[in-house]
């Protein structure tokens, strides 16, 4: 098994552009999670979901954009990047509601300019 | 809603020396409790994790026990090593419906181990 990819690892980006992060995962997890990580704030959750075709906003869902038309892939979509967005991102999976420890990605590292 | 709150880093100990990092937290629910471990570079990896109260989990040396009537998590090693420099995360995830598929994460405590 692969575990939890994510791709790119590194992108620098121009305010204003647009781009998506991809992730994948080959455990049949149900759960699927996007966090940004910055200095000293620990993880915030972006997005998250619950199953193909269901997802709901997390504690900083703004500029992000994200769907899953598949078990396997959760891609984020950053919209109009801002400065703010500058930041470590993973991608992050676990099997169900009782079985719930999360397996990461190795995550993306991303600048806007 | 759910908050994990850590003990501020970051920590420096001496090889061989005892760590203690404090955990507590607060949730509706009755959640899983977790302690994830970053090293440099790379995303978080699961270290232990307690279900129900008084669960010890344990891993690599680690330990830590769900205290219930507390509220708290503390991530407890009798003997570090340089290897266990790393920045360590206190997480909840609780199992109810409207919870589901979330984890709530402390701010993390950054520990460099010297020989």
């Amino acid at each position: 098994n692969a575990g939890v990819t994510q791709t790119p690892k590194f992108q620098v980006l121009k305010t204003g552009q647009s781009m998506t992060l991809q992730c994948a995962q080959d455990m049949n997890h149900e759960y699927m999670s996007w966090y940004r990580q910055d200095p000293g704030m620990g993880l915030r959750l972006i997005h998250y979901s619950v199953g193909a075709g269901i997802t709901d906003q997390g504690e900083v869902p703004n500029g992000y954009n994200v769907s899953r038309s598949t078990t396997e892939d959760f891609p984020l979509r950053l919209l109009s990047a801002a400065p703010s967005q500058t930041s470590v991102y993973f991608c992050a999976s676990s099997y169900s509601r009782q079985n719930n420890e999360q397996f990461f990605g190795p995550g993306t590292r991303l600048t806007v300019l | 809603g759910d908050s994990v709150t850590q003990m501020e880093g970051p920590v420096t100990l001496s090889e061989e020396a005892f760590l203690t990092i404090n955990c507590t937290y607060t949730a509706t629910g009755y959640p899983s409790l977790f302690w994830y471990v970053q090293y440099p570079g790379e995303g978080l990896q699961l270290l232990l994790k307690a279900t129900k109260a008084d669960d010890k989990g344990s891993n690599k040396g680690f330990e830590a026990t769900y205290r219930k009537e507390t509220t708290s998590f503390h991530l407890e090693k009798g003997s570090v090593q340089v290897s266990d420099s790393a920045v360590y995360f206190c997480a909840l995830s609780d199992r109810g419906d409207t919870n589901a598929g979330k984890s709530t994460f402390g701010d993390g405590t950054t520990l460099t181990v010297k020989p």
